[in-house]
């Protein structure tokens, strides 16, 4: 079935650093997205992507969705300690709405002022 | 952004008995809304749809009679978990459409002592 491969499962950072993480599949995503976590909340949507190769800034971040339409990467720049929680990207399951979602394994972030 | 409230955020109960959650869209109408699960330090998975008006579509493996889920209006679902045991605790969190996107409640934590 689909699968959605996050990396890094975790980051420990300074603040104002940058932060990278990445999400692949093996099948064909038309959407991608990426969300954010914080503790004992729902996610909450950071930036959608729908278009192969389209890249789309949020602030500090930063998304792009892959040319193969199977990969996406958010950057976060010069973060900051409220950047902490958990990313996940997010993309329909076989090519559906944005209801039935398949979520990555999330990556955990830590940023130490 | 669209609002989706979840009730309660946070309940305790005792095994054999039963737990409602409900999920409220409070600026717009849904006619279909999603339940998710998350274990501890997991993603999201899909557990089922919830139509309006008509019965909810489960994922597999996930107990219809175990997961009750009525969607009465256009702007409440409800998931009861019967006759709950410990290894049902968990983080449910529900999702609605508007426009397209997913907008997600703030979750409820469950446990079953």
């Amino acid at each position: 079935g689909q699968q959605l491969n996050q990396s890094p499962q975790s980051m420990f950072i300074q603040e104002g650093e940058d932060v990278s993480m990445n999400c692949t599949s093996s099948s064909i995503f038309n959407t991608w997205l990426w969300y954010k976590q914080d503790p004992g909340e729902g996610p909450v949507l950071l930036i959608a992507l729908y278009k192969a190769g389209e890249l789309t800034s949020n602030g500090r971040l930063t998304a792009q969705f892959g040319i193969t339409r199977k990969d996406s990467f958010l950057n976060i720049s010069a973060s900051i300690p409220s950047d902490v929680g958990i990313y996940f990207c997010a993309g329909p399951r076989y090519g559906g709405s944005q209801g039935n979602l398949i979520f990555g394994k999330g990556t955990k972030l830590s940023v130490k002022p | 952004g669209a609002v989706v409230s979840q009730h309660p955020s946070r309940v305790i109960c005792k095994s054999g008995t039963s737990v409602k959650i409900e999920c409220r869209s409070l600026d717009f109408q849904a006619t279909t809304m999603f339940w998710y699960r998350q274990f501890p330090k997991k993603s999201l998975m899909l557990m089922a749809t919830s139509n309006e008006g008509s019965k909810a579509t489960y994922e597999q493996g996930v107990e219809k009679d175990k997961f009750l889920i009525n969607h009465a209006s256009l702007t409440l679902s409800t998931l009861t978990v019967t006759s709950a045991h410990p290894e049902d605790s968990s983080f449910y969190i529900c999702s609605a459409l508007t426009g397209g996107e997913a907008f997600f409640g703030q979750g409820t934590r469950l446990t079953v002592v």
